[in-house]
């Protein structure tokens, strides 16, 4: 079965550290997507990649940066994490078709 | 960004079918039709998509309108497994940013036993 596994399920950063979060598809997948998901905001892209070294601002990349050195690999990384960063984060591959999502990283900024 | 709207919220029987609705009167000739559906606690998970025809997999069935501005979502017989928040989302097809898809609020189905 296909996959899209993101390094951690549950996350708690102090406000200012530098975080990582890591996502990595066995698909051979062009296209990865990180978004965000905050109740009654839905799902919002934050950046999305279509080839190795390439990314595309989303709809809220402030305060967000990400890293695409391998197909396989896409990194989101938050430069200095505040309180407003506090959320559901869900990393998604996609070739033509369907997307393929993650189970999601609930990060906690203190 | 080509817009869809649904229906907030629906309610189902178990072992009933379900239509869930969308409207996209602003749908390009090449946007094709997709949904997801989110269960509870879990990310989002394709289910089908199509661009003019009719399309059925194992989980649903998509009736798309000969004038393409609705589709719905055909679930044949509901479980409780189904309940779930359903997208139904337009996306391009030409590559690049094309290939991001915008989620709106989606319809919360509720299943009754």
């Amino acid at each position: 079965d296909v996959k899209v596994t993101q390094s951690s399920r549950y996350l708690v950063k102090r406000t200012g550290e530098k975080v990582f979060l890591e996502c990595v598809q066995d698909m051979d997948h062009e296209n990865m997507f990180w978004y965000r998901q905050d109740p009654g905001l839905g799902l919002r892209l934050i950046y999305f990649s279509y080839d190795v070294k390439m990314k595309e601002k989303g709809d809220i990349p402030e305060g967000y940066s990400v890293s695409r050195e391998k197909k396989e690999r896409f990194s989101l990384i938050l430069e200095s994490a505040s309180t407003n960063q506090t959320s559901m984060y869900l990393c998604a591959s996609s070739l033509f078709d369907g997307y393929t999502f993650g189970s999601g990283t609930r990060l906690t900024v203190v | 960004d080509a817009k869809t709207t649904q229906p907030n919220s629906m309610e189902s029987n178990e072992e009933e079918p379900v239509h869930l609705p969308c409207n996209h009167s602003t749908i390009s000739g090449t946007d094709y039709i997709h949904w997801y559906r989110q269960l509870p606690s879990q990310g989002p998970e394709y289910v089908i998509h199509g661009l003019t025809s009719n399309v059925n997999n194992r989980m649903a069935s998509l009736a798309i309108a000969e004038d393409r501005k609705s589709s719905t979502l055909i679930l044949h017989r509901a479980t409780l497994r189904d309940a779930a928040v359903y997208y139904c989302i337009l996306r391009g097809v030409s590559g690049g940013s094309n290939y991001k898809l915008t989620f709106g609020k989606g319809t919360l189905l509720t299943v009754n036993p």
